[in-house]
């Protein structure tokens, strides 16, 4: 088990539907992600929000939106996806992010969400 | 020019021989070094962090820092059939983490 919690594990979807993908974590961490991992790759960056505020769009398309209600919250809303946004998102956060202090911090991730798009 | 690299494997070692991963990086002003391990279709799972150079040992696990080189590497002692799975290097570049591509160690009993 880990500390960051993302629901559902699993979602299958069409592309015409709206979705959306959530995570949890309570270590007081001040920095969220999202990343996105394809089949024998690694994770990639997607979202950095630090201190609820967001602060890295890796060119994300506007079909992928984030929202992070609180410190504790991290959603990932979804819209009218391709199949090739098939793959699984994972969460993770670190106590901090954007600071020189922030370096020597992990990022913890969650579970994942196994997206399919139909 | 890749920021992390790592060999890509699969690297095979028989049960109880020690595995050993490498991972090279391009950002000389990098000061934090990860390993996770990833078995498939599960998440990354943080098993070492080192800062400084030199070696820091956790139970069977060794992690080697050399900044001057840009080389940290992993070492797996007495390796079992349960280490199998995707090792991934990621280094605190500017405060943002950047993943090497993964070696895949495939332990064989």
């Amino acid at each position: 088990d880990t500390e960051v919690t993302q629901t559902p594990k699993h979602l299958v979807m069409g592309m015409t539907n709206k979705k959306s993908l959530k995570c949890e974590q309570h270590m007081g961490h001040r920095a969220m992600y999202w990343y996105k991992q394809k089949a024998k790759k690694p994770p990639e960056l997607m979202f950095v929000y630090s201190y609820e505020k967001l602060s890295i769009n890796e060119s994300v398309p506007s079909r992928f939106s984030p929202e992070c209600p609180n410190s504790s919250l991290l959603n990932l809303h979804l819209h009218a996806l391709q199949p090739e946004d098939s793959a699984l998102y994972l969460c993770a956060s670190s106590s901090q992010w954007g600071q020189m202090t922030s370096s020597n911090q992990p990022q913890h991730f969650g579970d994942g969400t196994r997206l399919s798009i139909l | 020019q890749k920021e992390v690299e790592q060999n890509s494997g699969p690297l095979s070692v028989p049960e109880g021989a020690i595995a050993s991963l490498n991972c090279t990086y391009s950002d000389r002003v990098s000061q934090s070094f990860f390993w996770y391990r990833q078995y498939s279709g599960k998440s990354p799972e943080l098993i070492m962090s080192i800062y400084s150079n030199g070696d820091k040992e956790d139970g069977r696990f060794t992690a080697q820092l050399n900044k001057a080189s840009q080389y940290v590497s992993l070492l797996i002692r007495d390796s079992q059939p349960s280490d199998s799975a995707t090792y991934l290097c990621a280094v605190n570049e500017r405060q943002n983490f950047v993943f090497g591509p993964g070696t895949r160690l495939s332990v064989l009993p």
